[in-house]
């Protein structure tokens, strides 16, 4: 079955730091892997996703991550972090058999100035 | 263009009673997926409609249940609830049920049990 796994509950960053935030995950086959954001009392955007190209995809808002399948891991990283990056931050895998998303639980971001 | 749009936005029920939630997908989209997302943790997937057909479903209990419509809006029906049925219910659309078609979120409908 597969899972994924989200190191650290909570990140604090300072503004114009790097944001780093981690991702690994188990699967029997190749993954596709998201990340997504959630903001307060809202649903979840998605940032980016890895479907088998790249290596490295760029998402949206500076954001980017790195598929390492040596590695098992799609870790998240801004060069700078803003205030409006504060957030919970969601990595998700979808097996290439599978239909639904799996998540982790999710990583809170706050970001002081 | 109307994104995934959720309703109602909250809901305080008891023990025992039953509940629909509804969701509008995006327009176009031929799939909806619906998540649990209980408080501190990441949504679980509940089940998937692709064409009205249910098509895949976590690891739930039948009272559980869900309907897609000829416009591909949907429901999540919940009967007995249980106190642990507490959490937000999300709602996700896709253009299809391919394995790259992003998922996109409604907004969410906060179930409360007492």
């Amino acid at each position: 079955a597969q899972s994924v796994t989200q190191l650290g509950s909570h990140v604090s960053v300072s503004e114009g730091a790097l944001v780093l935030l981690r991702c690994n995950y188990s699967s029997s086959v190749p993954p596709y892997l998201f990340w997504y954001v959630q903001y307060p009392n809202q649903g979840l955007q998605l940032l980016l996703k890895y479907t088998s190209a790249a290596t490295l995809v760029k998402g949206i808002n500076g954001f980017e991550a790195e598929f390492k399948k040596s590695e098992t891991s799609f870790h998240l990283t801004k060069p700078s972090a803003h205030m409006s990056d504060a957030a919970e931050y969601f990595c998700a895998v979808r097996e290439a058999a599978g239909n639904k998303l799996t998540f982790g639980g999710g990583t809170r971001v706050l970001v002081k100035p | 263009e109307t994104g995934v749009t959720q309703s109602p936005t909250h809901l305080i029920k008891t023990r025992g009673q039953q509940v629909t939630l509804r969701c509008s997908s995006q327009s176009g989209h031929n799939t909806v997926s619906w998540y649990q997302q209980a408080l501190g943790q990441g949504p679980q997937f509940i089940f998937q409609y692709y064409r009205e057909e249910e098509n895949g479903r976590g690891n739930f209990p039948p009272r559980f249940s869900g309907l897609q419509f000829p416009n591909y809006s949907s429901e999540l029906n919940v009967n007995a609830l249980e106190l642990d049925d507490s959490a937000l219910y999300l709602c996700a659309s896709s253009l299809d049920r391919g394995l790259t078609d992003t998922q996109y979120f409604g907004p969410g409908t906060r179930l409360t049990v007492l």
